[in-house]
């Protein structure tokens, strides 16, 4: 059965203090790995997509990386306005067009 | 201005009387999708669709309906609302299929007595 695991469920940072959040998935041929920040009262907003093991992007203070088992969200030096839930979410190849989500990292950084 | 955009935004209603949850977007989206977020249970997929008159279940399908007979709208349909479907849902698009990025709506809350 597909699944994504996220951890930790929560993470306190100072301003400037970076850190890495993990995504650990088990599906059946990955089709695509998708990194979402979600803020309080807001829908999921796009951040990164991962396609195959090795693969990395960058955007800001944010990295992602994908293995064949997980993937990490690396945030450098994270200013108070990255608080938010960062969603880990997968597509499989397995024959259906399904999406499963992780239930995700709460991120407080303070000032 | 691409977006997604749900109506209601906020319901609250009683059980057993039907209601419809609509979704549009204006981006010529062939995938669209329905989820529901629960407190430690995270976003769960309801339905999908591939494009026009394609649907398919989710991995919590149970008590929702859906239909596709435009590109921009697909609606969520609760025929009969029971409390264990109060929720938070959301409403995403994207290109091709679901190995694309999805764009979500901005949720409607929904509670049901």
């Amino acid at each position: 059965e597909d699944q994504v695991t996220q951890s930790p469920e929560a993470l306190r940072l100072q301003e400037g203090e970076s850190s890495s959040l993990n995504c650990s998935y088990t599906v059946s041929g990955l089709r695509g790995l998708f990194w979402y920040r979600q803020d309080p009262g807001k829908g999921p907003e796009f951040l990164f997509t991962l396609y195959s093991a090795g693969e990395e992007k960058e955007k800001e203070r944010l990295k992602a990386t994908l293995t064949k088992k997980e993937s990490f969200l690396h945030i450098t030096a994270p200013k108070p306005e990255d608080s938010a839930t960062y969603l880990c979410a997968v597509a499989s190849s397995k024959g259906t067009y399904k999406y499963i989500f992780g239930t995700g990292t709460r991120l407080k950084v303070l000032a | 201005e691409a977006q997604v955009t749900q109506n209601p935004r906020y319901l609250i209603t009683v059980t057993g009387k039907k209601l419809t949850v609509t979704c549009s977007q204006n981006m010529n989206h062939e995938y669209m999708s329905w989820y529901r977020q629960d407190p430690g249970l995270g976003l769960r997929q309801i339905y999908y669709s591939m494009n026009v008159e394609v649907t398919d279940k989710g991995d919590v399908p149970e008590g929702y309906k859906v239909s596709r007979k435009e590109k921009r709208n697909f609606p969520l349909i609760l025929e009969s609302p029971s409390p264990n479907q109060t929720s938070l849902y959301f409403c995403a698009s994207s290109f091709y299929g679901s190995n694309q990025p999805q764009h979500f709506g901005d949720g409607t809350r929904l509670s049901i007595l």
